[in-house]
């Protein structure tokens, strides 16, 4: 079955630091496609980054970066030299390719606090 | 503004009594997704609609949660005979249909509590 898991719960760390978040998900599909999104304290869900499972390239957007391994299953998010306004919780989430409602399986998210 | 919006923004009813949400998305999309999403946890898909027909909905929770999208344009979520379980964030989203999965864009979402 489908399956998304992120298994930091929360993560604290000291501003400018750099941190990684896990994603690690599960599908019989061999096209699948994966989502980041960002939910600040304000609560709107933000669109990160959408990977298709048949670009294995690392991403990389300013601070943030992505790393997609197929071999591992995973799907992992970078900040590089984290700030304060990179505090929220972050979704990984996945739609499988043969689902035509596009519905969007996601990780239970890991909160991120970035201190001062 | 030409995000999604969702009103009202925070509903506190009555354990029993009905609630209706409104979901105005992106006026281009016609896409239009309904999350319902608990402290702690991701969004839990509840149904969708592309334009104005519902093509899933067998997520829905119950059949006190019903769904409508009359014009292909804006949503409302009603919930009949609330239960303090309802209590949650109902989000919804939009996107612009493609052969591929595009970006949903979120609203800000509606926080029910049920008293």
């Amino acid at each position: 079955a489908q399956k998304v898991t992120q298994a930091q719960t929360e993560i604290s760390v000291v501003e400018k630091e750099d941190v990684t978040l896990d994603c690690v998900y599960e599908t019989r599909d061999t096209t699948y496609y994966l989502f980041w999104y960002k939910q600040p304290p304000s609560g709107e869900l933000v669109f990160l980054i959408r990977r298709n499972s048949f670009d294995e390239q690392n991403e990389i957007s300013g601070r943030y970066s992505w790393n997609f391994q197929k071999s591992t299953s995973s799907f992992n998010f970078t900040i590089t030299a984290s700030q304060v306004v990179d505090s929220a919780v972050y979704f990984c989430a996945l739609i499988e390719g043969n689902d035509s409602n596009y519905q969007l399986i996601w990780g239970a998210g890991t909160k991120l606090i970035i201190k001062p | 503004d030409t995000g999604v919006s969702q009103d009202p923004r925070h509903k506190i009813t009555k354990r029993g009594q009905n609630v209706t949400f409104r979901c105005d998305p992106i006026s281009e999309h016609n896409r239009l997704y309904w999350y319902r999403q608990t402290l702690g946890q991701g969004p839990e898909f509840l149904t969708y609609f592309q334009n104005e027909a519902q093509l899933e909905k067998s997520r829905l929770l119950s059949d006190r949660f019903s769904a409508e999208r009359p014009k292909g344009s804006f949503s409302t979520l009603e919930i009949q005979r609330t239960e303090q379980g309802d209590s949650a964030m109902y989000l919804c989203a939009s996107s612009l249909i493609a052969t591929i999965p595009n970006e949903q864009f979120f609203g800000p979402g509606t926080r029910l509590t049920v008293l």
